[in-house]
C-alpha cells in the first residue's frame, strides 16, 4: 500500500520557521493537502492540493515540493499554530493521510 | 458557511452495526460537485478514510474497510449515514463526515465536530 511518512513531532520557537515534511514514493507526481487539528478540534483544512491557501488562513502558511518530499512551512509561528499536522495526497481514487505531526511551540 | 453534524449512538456492543447520521447544513448535497465522506480518527492516532458518496448514491470505499461499509445519502433530508458492521474494540474511534473531494478542488474542506464512537460490551 502506499503510505506518507511524517515525522512525529516538530518543536519551533515563537516567531521562528517552522518546517513539516511528508514524504512518499511518487509523492513527486501527486499533489499533497495539508490538514491543522488543533487539540480536541476537527482537521481544517490549511493548504489545497494546488498548494494555496483557502480563505481566512494566514499568510504564514505555505507548502512546496521538491522531488518525493513535500513540506509545509509555517513562517513566524505562533503559539496559536500549536496542534497536529496531517499531509494528504491520492493514491488512484484512494485518499491518504500522512501519520500526523505534532508542532510544539516553546 | 457549510456545517455537518454527526449524530448517533456514542457506545455499541462488539459485532453489532455501528450507525452515524451526518446532516448537512448551508449547503444542497444534491447541488452536486462535492462527494461526502466519512473519516474516523483512532484515539491518538492520525486520520483514516472510511469512504465517500457523491448525491447519485456513487460510492468508494476504503479497500480495508470495504466488506464492512455502508455510505448512503437522503438528499431528501440533506443528509448521509454510515454503517459499518461486525464491529469490534478496533472500530472504537471519532467519527467524522466531510465535504469532499470536490470535482475541481480534491481536498476535505469542511469538516463535522466529529462524534466518538465506543465498541464495548
Amino acid at each position: 500500500s502506499y503510505d506518507l511518512t511524517q515525522p512525529p513531532s516538530v518543536s519551533v520557537s515563537p516567531g521562528q520557521t517552522a518546517s513539516i515534511t511528508c514524504s512518499g514514493d511518487t509523492l513527486g507526481d501527486k499533489s499533497a493537502s495539508w490538514y491543522q487539528q488543533r487539540p480536541g478540534q476537527s482537521p481544517v483544512l490549511v493548504i489545497n492540493q494546488n498548494s494555496q491557501r483557502p480563505s481566512g488562513i494566514p499568510e504564514r502558511f505555505s507548502a512546496s515540493k521538491s522531488g518525493n518530499t513535500a513540506t509545509l512551512t509555517i513562517s513566524g509561528t505562533q503559539a496559536m499554530d500549536e496542534a497536529d499536522y496531517y499531509c494528504q495526497a491520492w493514491d488512484s481514487s484512494l485518499p491518504l493521510f500522512g501519520g500526523g505531526t505534532k508542532l510544539t511551540v516553546l | 458557511q457549510v456545517q455537518l453534524q454527526e449524530s448517533g449512538p456514542g457506545l455499541v456492543k462488539p459485532s453489532q452495526t455501528l450507525s452515524l447520521t451526518c446532516t448537512v447544513s448551508g449547503g444542497s448535497i444534491s447541488s452536486g460537485g462535492y462527494y461526502w465522506s466519512w473519516i474516523r480518527q483512532h484515539p491518538g492516532k492520525g486520520l483514516e478514510w472510511i469512504g465517500y458518496i457523491y448525491y447519485t448514491g456513487s460510492t468508494y470505499y476504503n479497500p480495508s474497510l470495504k466488506s464492512r461499509v455502508t455510505i448512503s445519502v437522503d438528499t431528501s433530508k440533506n443528509q448521509l449515514s454510515l454503517k459499518l458492521s461486525s464491529v469490534t474494540a478496533a472500530d472504537t474511534a471519532v467519527y467524522y463526515c466531510a465535504r469532499g473531494p470536490g470535482l475541481v478542488a480534491t481536498v476535505f474542506d469542511y469538516w463535522g465536530q466529529g462524534t466518538l464512537v465506543t465498541v464495548s460490551s
